[in-house]
This record gives structure tokens, C-alpha cells and sequence, in this order.
């Protein structure tokens, strides 16, 4: 089967730094996305590593390590409409279906 | 940007009845797309993938016969939930590359459906 682990729930002040973590178990491996989705709304993309290493996108930051099956996602910077839930998702192979983990909501307070 | 139209956004419909979703890619060809279902707080799960000019491909657990997908264009994919019922009610969200097979999912802005 295949499973993402990431955490639940994460709170943080404006300004502040956040990571979130995202373990995955898959049978095959392509990429690794995150998604951002605020309440009601769909999910947007914010970031993709297929290769090991940082990709910076502004204030979003996304690390892969394929030999830990490991990656994470850093917000910096925080501002409250950073409050959302942001999921890890895996390909299994190029242009496959994602399957995504069960999000980690972060909630940004003043 | 590639654009992934959803309609309609909300729906109320009675138990029995049917409901039909649309998927429209806006600037770009869709050869295929998702289609994912999330309840509240919780994550998407892929209930099926559409191919264009093919039967789609459901995931495990997924009643195809209920959950009637139609790809009939490059731009245009259906869900139609038949015989619906209350635990149908989700919120339904389809998706589709914009580019090449690395290229990031798309989405829709999603359908509530809600069968009362």
C-alpha cells in the first residue's frame, strides 16, 4: 500500500518559521508535490521535488531526501493568510495520480 | 496558467436522484484527469482517473457503476453521481495536468454536494 505520513496540526505567530514534515512508504517513486488549500477551496500547488535537495520558491522552501523517503515543506515569513492545511502528495511514476497524505493543518495567529 | 473550470460548485439534491459534475480544462488539452472526493478536514482520495476516449480507471473501493465517468472530449470530463445518497454528500474535486508528465496537478474549485 501506500501511506504519507505528516502532522496534524501545527501553530505558529506571525513571522515565525514552520516546517512540515511528510514521510512516505510507496511502491515506486516519482516526485514529491505539496498542495496548499484553504478551507473550502481547492488545493494549489506550491511546490515539486523529483531530485534530492532544497527547491526555494519565495517564502515556501520544499526538501527531498529519497534515501530517507523523507521531504518537507518550510513556510517563512508567516502571515495569516499562510492559514491553511498544506498536503505532501506522491507520484508513483510520471504523470501518475497523486496520492496525497492526510494534510497538516497550520494555523497562524498574530 | 493552465485553468481547470468545475461546475457546478454547490448542489443539493434529493436521495435517488442523480447529479452530473463537469470538468473543463480552459487553455490547455487534457488526455486525463482526476477525480478525488474529501470529506471535511480530512485528505483528497482518488476515487478515479478519466481517460479520453476510454473507460476510466477506478481506485479500490470505488463503485463505478455509481460513479458514472465520462471523458468525451480533450477538455471535458463528467462524474455523475447516480441514485445518490446521503453518505455520497462530499465535497468532489477534479484535476488535470497542464503540461508535460511532471508538470503539477491542476484542480478544479470543487463541487459540495450535499443529498438530503
Amino acid at each position: 500500500g501506500q501511506s504519507l505520513e505528516q502532522p496534524s496540526e501545527v501553530t505558529a505567530v506571525e513571522g515565525a518559521i514552520v516546517q512540515i514534515n511528510c514521510t512516505y512508504q510507496t511502491s515506486g517513486f516519482y516526485g514529491l508535490s505539496w498542495y496548499q488549500q484553504h478551507d473550502g477551496g481547492a488545493p494549489t500547488f506550491l511546490s515539486y521535488n523529483a531530485l534530492d535537495g532544497l527547491e526555494e520558491t519565495g517564502r515556501f522552501s520544499s526538501f527531498l531526501s529519497r534515501s530517507d523517503s523523507y521531504g518537507y515543506l518550510l513556510l517563512q515569513e508567516l502571515q495569516m493568510k499562510d492559514s491553511a492545511s498544506y498536503f505532501c502528495a506522491v507520484a508513483r511514476t510520471a504523470g501518475n495520480k497523486l496520492t496525497f497524505g492526510g494534510g497538516t493543518r497550520v494555523l497562524v495567529k498574530p | 496558467g493552465a485553468v481547470v473550470s468545475q461546475h457546478p460548485s454547490r448542489v443539493i439534491c434529493k436521495s435517488g436522484t442523480s447529479v452530473k459534475i463537469e470538468c473543463r480544462s480552459l487553455d490547455f488539452q487534457a488526455t486525463t484527469m482526476f477525480w478525488y472526493r474529501q470529506f471535511p478536514k480530512q485528505s483528497l482520495m482518488l476515487m478515479a482517473t478519466s481517460n479520453e476516449g476510454s473507460k476510466a480507471t477506478y481506485e479500490q473501493g470505488v463503485e463505478k457503476d455509481k460513479f458514472l465517468i465520462n471523458h468525451a472530449s480533450l477538455t471535458l470530463s463528467t462524474l455523475t453521481v447516480t441514485s445518490a445518497h446521503p453518505e455520497d454528500s462530499s465535497f468532489y474535486i477534479c484535476s488535470a495536468r497542464g503540461g508535460p508528465s511532471d508538470s503539477p496537478l491542476h484542480f478544479g474549485n470543487g463541487t459540495r454536494l450535499t443529498v438530503t
